[in-house]
């Protein structure tokens, strides 16, 4: 079953702007993962946040949590056309290994 | 090697038919999943193996078996399977005790 959702479920934007994509979930979580798949293709994970961390950085990636308010949010700064791709949240709730994944946010990137 | 890789890529079949989805990896991961993925939806979980053993089923229907012959091989054994089924099937693993997945490209079945 879908853990949450994401918004928008698309998003299209120029070249150089910034990307923002929101998670929200529905129970309490271990930690939050966000995975990024370009068409029809296996995902890629991307960045891993944990229950106790309120903000982490990689490379032009930011996520942050909100735990309080079951959300989660990913910024891409200075987008590029190959970002094209959906980007999933998923959240694992006993790091027992079980991903919930989020409905997907289609990101297009115009160059 | 850090990938896991999937055959075929592409699979169609009858509803009378046997066919099987290899998914390896040898990363050492001790856990392997089985997802599937209809078209704008995300994936859903099916089965999880940890350490060869069936841990989690998540109320597949029979016509899906899958079978973990080795902790570096995971099988998927459809038979009898319905034109719903039809979704793109991707095999992930993990190392134990770590919560990242890593995807295969997975194998787009279309059931006739």
């Amino acid at each position: 079953s879908q853990q949450g959702e994401e918004d928008p479920q698309a998003l299209s934007i120029q070249e150089g702007e910034n990307a923002t994509m929101n998670c929200s979930y529905k129970t309490s979580i271990n930690n939050l993962q966000w995975y990024r798949q370009n068409s029809g293709r296996g995902l890629v994970h991307l960045i891993l946040i944990r229950s106790n961390e309120r903000e982490k950085h990689s490379g032009r990636l930011r996520v942050t949590l909100d735990t309080s308010k079951k959300s989660s949010s990913l910024l891409i700064t200075a987008s590029r056309a190959a970002d094209t791709a959906s980007y999933f949240c998923a959240t694992d709730e006993n790091a027992g290994n079980m991903l919930t994944f989020g409905g997907g946010t289609r990101l297009m990137v115009k160059p | 090697d850090t990938e896991v890789t999937q055959t075929p890529k592409h699979l169609v079949m009858g509803m009378t038919n046997k066919k099987s989805l290899k998914c390896e990896q040898h990363m050492g991961h001790r856990a392997m999943y089985w997802y599937k993925q209809k078209a704008k939806k995300p994936p859903e979980l099916m089965f999880v193996y940890s350490y060869e053993k069936l841990s989690i089923n998540e109320s597949v229907p029979s016509r899906f078996s899958p079978e973990c012959p080795n902790s570096s091989l995971l099988n998927l054994h459809l038979h009898a399977l319905q034109p719903e089924d039809s979704a793109l099937y991707l095999c992930a693993s993990s190392q134990k005790g770590e919560e990242t997945q890593y995807f295969g490209p997975g194998t787009r079945l279309l059931v006739l």
